[in-house]
């Protein structure tokens, strides 16, 4: 079992709607959890951190689920540059960070 | 945007031959890394480093080492390159180990022939 994993989708999903991906870990002393977003052929970029009580930023929300294991980002009111991969990120059994296999969305007009 | 540089950004080498990837860092960060992106494998770490000349390996460093000399500079070596090294090299710093979130350069695209 992957320590990290994540439906890779694709999520296709027209402007305007509200998307959510979770992403589930296997060390449940995991204690940093992040969300990136990866464009096409370019570096993976910070979205946002995931704290415990659960944070917003804009369109984005993003949660984390301790006893379930995962955490999750929500996205509201999609727009077209929303259009990326979206990876999550958990400090790992050997305190790492390691990296899900990515979620692809697609918004499409 | 953290001050991060790669280089080069592409390089096509073949078989065989030594190759050094840079990564160059403006941040003053403690940690700095080196990860390989595959299709269907996702980011995985190389190598890392803690500190000046302290470094240890990731998941998939056979075939490569690496190099800080300084605190902004950390170098990955394909010593003899092989066509499974055709990847996207992606160099990350981070102020701390466990809690701070990694921040990318732009990427080395190599092609082994």
């Amino acid at each position: 079992r992957k320590e990290v994993e994540q439906d890779p989708g694709p999520f296709n999903v027209p402007e305007g709607a509200t998307v959510a991906f979770n992403c589930t870990y296997s060390n449940s002393a995991s204690q940093s959890f992040f969300w990136y977003r990866q464009d096409c052929r370019k570096e993976p970029k910070l979205l946002m951190s995931v704290y415990s009580s659960g944070n917003e930023d804009g369109r984005f929300t993003a949660q984390l689920n301790r006893a379930s294991q995962y955490i999750s980002l929500l996205i509201r009111d999609s727009k077209l540059s929303d259009s990326a991969t979206y990876l999550c990120v958990v400090n790992d059994a050997g305190n790492m960070l390691t990296f899900g296999g990515g979620t692809r969305l697609m918004v499409k007009p | 945007d953290a001050g991060i540089t790669q280089s080069p950004r592409h390089k096509v080498t073949e078989t065989g031959t030594p190759v050094t990837l840079r990564c160059h860092q403006t941040e003053n960060h403690r940690y700095m890394y080196w990860y390989r992106q595959d299709p269907g494998h996702g980011l995985r770490l190389i190598h890392y480093s803690y500190g000046v000349k302290d470094t240890d390996k990731g998941e998939v460093s056979d075939g490569y080492s690496v190099s800080r000399s300084k605190t902004e500079d950390f170098l990955l070596t394909l010593e003899s390159a092989t066509s499974s090294q055709t990847s996207v090299y992606f160099c990350a710093i981070s102020q701390d180990r466990y809690n701070s979130p990694l921040h990318f350069g732009n990427g080395t695209r190599l092609t082994v022939t």
